[in-house]
């Protein structure tokens, strides 16, 4: 079955990065779009962006350019977001989520999530 | 950027109810690129409906999802007590965004 499971839960200080990994099976990983989402504790859904693993190609939410970036492992199925100069309102659970296939524009629902990892920022 | 605004804030009703929950966009939205999730505690969100009305694989027939242009609508038919969430639309324009949610709580 189709699964995205990532990595565990991470508490970095202001000012650091974090990068939360998310591995896919059950599918061919490099066929379909890679979208990441978070979520602030109590809060509603954020999109962040999403990574083509076919050609690597990116398109970021605009809230958070210049300090994201996703990337991906083609070898272990793996993508990963990256988020850098942490600050304490970036505490909150981020999703990857699988998007449609890469043979067509990345405009469909998010299905399946993977389970969550919590990041948090304290000082 | 499309705004999307979702009514009521908190639905209470018992089960076996029908359940109407509202999703309004601040522009059209194109091609009924529009999506229905639920939440439940400590769960990660579950895709319910794709392009406006849509059920994605595996749910049930008492969720519906209508509407185009601005005006979007998701309906539980019958409340069964595991249906009992936090709902968020969400269009899939660029860039992507997500309505505050509908809580659907038991009364």
């Amino acid at each position: 079955q189709v699964q995205l499971v990532q990595s565990g839960a991470e508490v970095k200080k202001p000012g650091a990065s974090v990068k939360v990994s998310c591995k896919a099976s059950g599918y061919t990983f490099t066929g379909y779009y890679m979208h990441w989402v978070r979520q602030a504790p109590g809060q509603g859904l954020e999109w962040m962006g999403w990574i083509n693993p076919n050609s690597g190609g990116t398109n970021y939410a605009q809230k958070f350019q210049g300090r994201v970036t996703m990337t991906r492992d083609t070898s272990i199925s793996t993508a990963y977001m990256e988020l850098s100069r942490l600050r304490s309102d970036d505490t909150a659970v981020y999703y990857c989520a699988r998007g449609p296939p890469t043979y067509q524009l990345p405009l469909d629902g998010f299905d399946p999530w993977g389970q969550g990892t919590l990041v948090t920022v304290s000082s | 950027e499309i705004v999307l605004t979702q009514s009521p804030g908190t639905l209470s009703l018992s089960p076996g109810e029908r359940a109407t929950l509202s999703c309004r966009a601040s522009q059209s939205v194109s091609s009924s690129y529009l999506a229905w999730y639920q939440q439940k505690p400590g769960q990660a969100p579950r895709l319910l409906i794709y392009g406006a009305s849509s059920r994605a694989t595996g749910i049930p027939d008492r969720f519906s999802g209508s509407g185009s242009g601005t005006d979007f609508t998701l309906t539980i038919s019958r409340l069964e007590p595991e249906d009992f969430a936090v709902y968020y639309c969400q269009q899939y324009g660029s860039p992507f965004t997500f309505g505050p949610g509908t809580k659907v709580d038991i009364k």
